[in-house]
Formats: C-alpha cells, sequence, structure tokens
C-alpha cells in the first residue's frame, strides 16, 4: 500500500521560533496533500489543501501567514509554523491523496509540536 | 450544522463481544463517500472501512462491517469479536463530491475500551 511519511514525529521548540514539518508519499505521486490538526481527545481539523505547484487552499480560520505551506514537488509538501507560540501546540497530521480505488488519502503517523 | 455526527463519546465492550459504533451524516451531494479510521495511541490513522454512496451491499472488512443506511444518512460501524487491541479512537469520515481531491470531513469520535 502507499506509504507517507512526516519528519520530525515530535518536536519541541521555544516560544517565538520556526517549526518545519515534511509530508513525502514514498511510493507514489501525490498531486494534492491535506494538513490536518488535532488537538487532544479531538477530532482531526482540516487547515489546507496543498496541490503541487500551486498556493495551498486554506480552511477558514486557519491563518495563512502564520501556517506556510509549500507542495514544491509531487512527493513533498511542508508545513511552516512561523513564529510559534504554545497554543500551537498540537498533532498536525498530512494526508496523501494517491490515483485509483476507493482509498485514495493515506495519513502519515504525524508530528507532536510542543512550544514551550 | 455538523456533516458527521458520532454521539458516542465512550464505548465498553468485553472481548470477543460485537460492538456497534454509530456514525450519521448530513449531505446534499448524490455521490459521496464514507469511511473509518481507528487511531490507536500512537496517533497514526489506520484506514479500516470504505463504504460509497452507490454501493447497494454494506461493506465489510475481516471482523469489520458498516452498516449503510442511506434513507436514515447512518453508517454504523460494526466490530465483530472484539480484541484487546480494538482499544483505540474511531473516527467516521465523509468525502464529498466524486472528486478524489476533496478533503475528508471527520467526526468527533468515539473511544473504544475492551477489556478482558
Amino acid at each position: 500500500g502507499a506509504v507517507v511519511s512526516q519528519h520530525p514525529s515530535w518536536v519541541i521548540c521555544k516560544s517565538g521560533t520556526s517549526v518545519k514539518i515534511e509530508c513525502r508519499s514514498l511510493d507514489f505521486q501525490a498531486t494534492t496533500m491535506f494538513w490536518y490538526r488535532q488537538f487532544p481527545k479531538q477530532s482531526l481539523m482540516l487547515m489546507a489543501t496543498s496541490n503541487e505547484g500551486s498556493k495551498a487552499t486554506y480552511e477558514q480560520g486557519v491563518e495563512k501567514d502564520k501556517f506556510l505551506i509549500n507542495h514544491a514537488s509531487l512527493t513533498l509538501s511542508t508545513l511552516t509554523v512561523t513564529s510559534a507560540h504554545p497554543e500551537d501546540s498540537s498533532f498536525y497530521i498530512c494526508s496523501a491523496r494517491s490515483w485509483g480505488g476507493y482509498n485514495e488519502q493515506f495519513f502519515g503517523p504525524g508530528t507532536r509540536l510542543t512550544v514551550l | 450544522a455538523q456533516k458527521i455526527t458520532q454521539t458516542q463519546p465512550g464505548m465498553f465492550v468485553q472481548e470477543k463481544e460485537a460492538v456497534t459504533l454509530d456514525c450519521t451524516y448530513d449531505t446534499s451531494d448524490q455521490s459521496y463517500g464514507l469511511f473509518w479510521y481507528k487511531q490507536p495511541s500512537s496517533g497514526e490513522m489506520i484506514f479500516l472501512i470504505y463504504q460509497g454512496s452507490y454501493d447497494e451491499q454494506n461493506a465489510t472488512e475481516g471482523r469489520y462491517s458498516l452498516n449503510f443506511q442511506k434513507a436514515r444518512k447512518s453508517a454504523n460501524l460494526v466490530i465483530s469479536a472484539s480484541q484487546l487491541g480494538d482499544s483505540a479512537m474511531y473516527f467516521c469520515a465523509m468525502r464529498e463530491g466524486i472528486s478524489a481531491g476533496t478533503a475528508l470531513i471527520f467526526g468527533k469520535g468515539t473511544t473504544l475500551s475492551v477489556s478482558s
């Protein structure tokens, strides 16, 4: 099956710093990737849809300048949390679209961000 | 209005028993897909089962079956012969429309606890 990786799996940073999270499709080309955010014991909330070679589409209420998304190639999308604050601490999960079949979206293992 | 409703925050079941996790959905699209994912404490999202809006038969995958009642807009997950390893959070999700590039919308989840 299709594999999606995320790096890092967890990160701790100081308030005010920027953190970059990578999402890679390892064995397929992903024209579309999705970024979700999940607080403890809560649901996954879509942050943005990332299409290769074009600007990401952000969901209402998600700050574009704070959560920078770049989908520079068919196998890599990055989410950069700029000037992170403690309220940005969360679990960030990406998923990638694969052609064919009903289960087109494959999820990465997630990145746990803690901002001190 | 919520697109996906999971009314059971937590469910408890004994090993080897069957359990039903409820999910109702709301959409005006004729074409849509319904998914169930399992999320253990590690955070990874594990795909369990899929049901398309035009599928006439209920989907089954091993011990998982989806009780699809289109008129009631419900898509309950049935887990037969529960195992201790089934303890996790379970999410019902929907993809509206026919485009595979559409993001999934998740319910709030149900925490399943299986005891011996």
